[in-house]
Formats: structure tokens, sequence, C-alpha cells
């Protein structure tokens, strides 16, 4: 069974530009989330999506924005990229109910200059 | 708010000894407990989680964790540690979303794990 599939893994952006992070949970896996890593942040929640529709926000800017497709296929989006928008972003997937499991993707590292 | 703390930043431990890895939660209600690694540029693989039932959860790589309610912790352990375990480790809480669907991961700060031959 394949896993959470990230693209692309690695991305260079200049500053000002936008960036679109692409995402397919496993197969059967409606709910799909975005996690944010940095060194000195950790590991932050961006947003979670059910059925095409995002029912949980984290605490980022505007710029930052998500959404899902009928397939459960997500993409997130960073506009007017800036320096701290360096970071790990990480997609994760999982069947709806609170106790099921979290699966992870590699992540795509996404480096802004 | 739930949160969960992990208060050491890094854990050496010699090959063959027993590990632990350590975590304190604080939730409103029952709390949904995950321990994930992270090897170097890679994602976060699951390793086990705590959602009700026996306080002593078995997950991959022999890996095992107790959940403590009085203590308010879930510790990571293994009884022998190998230098291929040496990696990041996170433990997190589930933020319940309503009617219990869903809901974000909290994490800890994360414990690096170094054993050494």
């Amino acid at each position: 069974k394949a896993g959470v599939t990230q693209t692309p893994r690695y991305l260079i952006k200049t500053r000002g530009q936008q960036v679109t992070l692409s995402c397919s949970p496993i197969s059967g896996h409606r709910s799909v989330s975005w996690y944010q890593q940095t060194p000195g942040q950790g590991l932050q929640f961006l947003f979670e999506y059910f059925s095409e529709t995002q029912r949980n926000k984290g605490n980022f800017p505007g710029r930052f924005s998500g959404r899902q497709f009928s397939n459960s296929r997500s993409e997130m989006n960073v506009s007017t990229l800036e320096l701290g928008d360096s970071a790990l972003y990480l997609c994760a997937s999982s069947r709806p109910e609170t106790g099921n499991t979290i699966y992870f993707g590699e992540g795509s590292w996404l480096t802004v200059v | 708010a739930q949160s969960v703390a992990q208060p050491e930043d890094q854990v050496n431990v010699a090959e063959g000894n027993p590990l632990t890895v350590k975590c304190t939660y604080s939730v409103s209600g029952n709390p949904y407990l995950f321990w994930y690694v992270q090897y170097p540029n890679r994602g976060l693989q699951f390793l086990l989680k705590y959602i009700t039932g026996d306080n002593l959860v078995k997950g991959s790589y022999g890996f095992e964790a107790e959940f403590n309610k009085s203590q308010t912790s879930f510790h990571l352990k293994k009884p022998s540690a190998l230098v291929s375990d040496s990696a990041l480790y996170f433990c997190a809480v589930r933020d319940l979303f309503r009617d219990n669907q869903g809901g974000k991961l909290i994490f800890g700060q994360g414990t690096e794990l170094s054993v050494k031959p």
C-alpha cells in the first residue's frame, strides 16, 4: 500500500514568489493535514481538510492556504514568500475518526532565498 | 489547552542498554497520545499510540510506551538500544475536533536519541 506522497521533495524559491506543494494521501484516507517544521519553532499545525472542507486551521498568516480535491488529494500554497518560510512542509493523512493513526509523507523541503 | 513536553533535548545510550525517552502531557479529557521518529532528511514515521486500554503499548521496531495517568506521562522505551535507533523522537497529543472527528497533532519539541556502539 503506497504511503503519503508529497511533491516536490526539494525546491528553492525567491522572496516574493509563491509556491504550491502537493500531497496524495494513503488510499482510503479522506483526512489530510499539513505541518511546518523548522529548527526554531518545531512542528506546527497548518490546516486540516476533510471532504474538501477545511475544518481546522493553525495560527499562520493568510499567505498560507490550502485546498482538498474530491479525490482527497491536497495542495497548499504560500504566497509572497518570506525567508522565514524556509522549512520542511509535511503532509499527513488518516481516516477521519480521531483514534486513527496519522501517517506522514517524506515532506517538501522549501528554501527561500 | 492540550500540550506535551519532552524534558530532554538529547538522550545518549550505549548500544545494548535500555533506553527511555520521556514525555509528559496536559490534556482536558482522555488523551490520544502518539510517538513518531524522524531520521535525517526524512518525514515522520509512526511508532505507536495510546487511545485506550492497556497502559503498556507495543509498537514498531521493538519500541513500547507506558501510559501513566497519575503522572501524566507517556515515556517511550526499548529494552536494548541499537545504533540504528539514533534519530529524533517526537511525542504528540491529538487535540480533538468536534464529535471526535479529526483533530490536529500537538508535538513536543523532540528528543535527539544517540546510541553509541
